[in-house]
């Protein structure tokens, strides 16, 4: 079954330093793959995604994130936090069954701090 | 452009009343569309999606259910609510295999 985790409940960074939300993955097949931001009561914001080509994926607000095969991870990165950055961020992988449902991680929580 | 539209943004039920969240989706045709539930701020669970007009798969065995009476609305249901069906809701949609899911703005539920 398809799967991913995100081992770190909180990420905390400072304002200008380069941060890192960390994802696995655990899929039969080709993986399908999507970092999420959700910031307080609100629905979740597409950031990017892989589905094949280049390993460095950027996306949206400065984010990219990349995807490592042989380590089945793809960790989200940006060169320098804002402090608006501060949210909830869902890694997600495509459920193999089809119908593009999504299976998602349990979040990381990130802080940027002044 | 697409754009999907969930309500009410926030509901407090009381144990026992029944439950009634919409979900629609504009500028888009046959969506395969999504009905999530995350609780205390965490992990999405998938409840039920749908790939067509009449057509619904539940993921997971549970007091809710969902219909889909017309191509992009999605509604999702109780008959009686249980303590445990508080959390937040979230409607999403998607078009082409392998595209992101689009997500609504959420439904956080109350049940006192």
């Amino acid at each position: 079954a398809q799967s991913v985790a995100q081992p770190e409940d909180q990420v905390n960074v400072a304002e200008g330093n380069p941060l890192t939300v960390k994802c696995t993955y655990s899929v039969s097949g080709n993986p399908y793959l999507f970092w999420y931001v959700q910031y307080p009561n609100r629905g979740l914001q597409f950031l990017l995604k892989y589905i094949t080509g280049d390993n460095l994926v950027k996306g949206s607000y400065g984010f990219e994130a990349e995807f490592n095969k042989s380590q089945t991870s793809f960790h989200l990165k940006k060169p320098s936090a804002l402090v608006s950055d501060s949210a909830l961020y869902f890694c997600a992988v495509r459920d193999g069954g089809g119908y593009n449902k999504l299976i998602f991680g349990a979040g990381t929580r990130l802080a940027v701090h002044p | 452009s697409q754009t999907i539209h969930q309500w009410p943004a926030t509901l407090v039920q009381p144990v026992g009343s029944p439950l009634s969240l919409e979900c629609t989706v504009e500028g888009t045709s046959n969506p395969n569309l999504y009905w999530y539930r995350q609780a205390a701020g965490r992990g999405l669970q998938l409840l039920f999606y749908s790939v067509g007009i009449g057509q619904i798969s539940s993921e997971v065995p549970q007091n809710l259910s969902a219909s889909r009476p017309q191509d992009r609305q999605f509604i999702l249901s109780s008959k009686k609510l249980l303590l445990s069906d508080s959390g937040f809701y979230l409607c999403a949609w998607s078009g082409r295999p392998g595209e992101m899911l689009f997500f609504g703005s959420g439904t956080q539920l109350s049940v006192l």
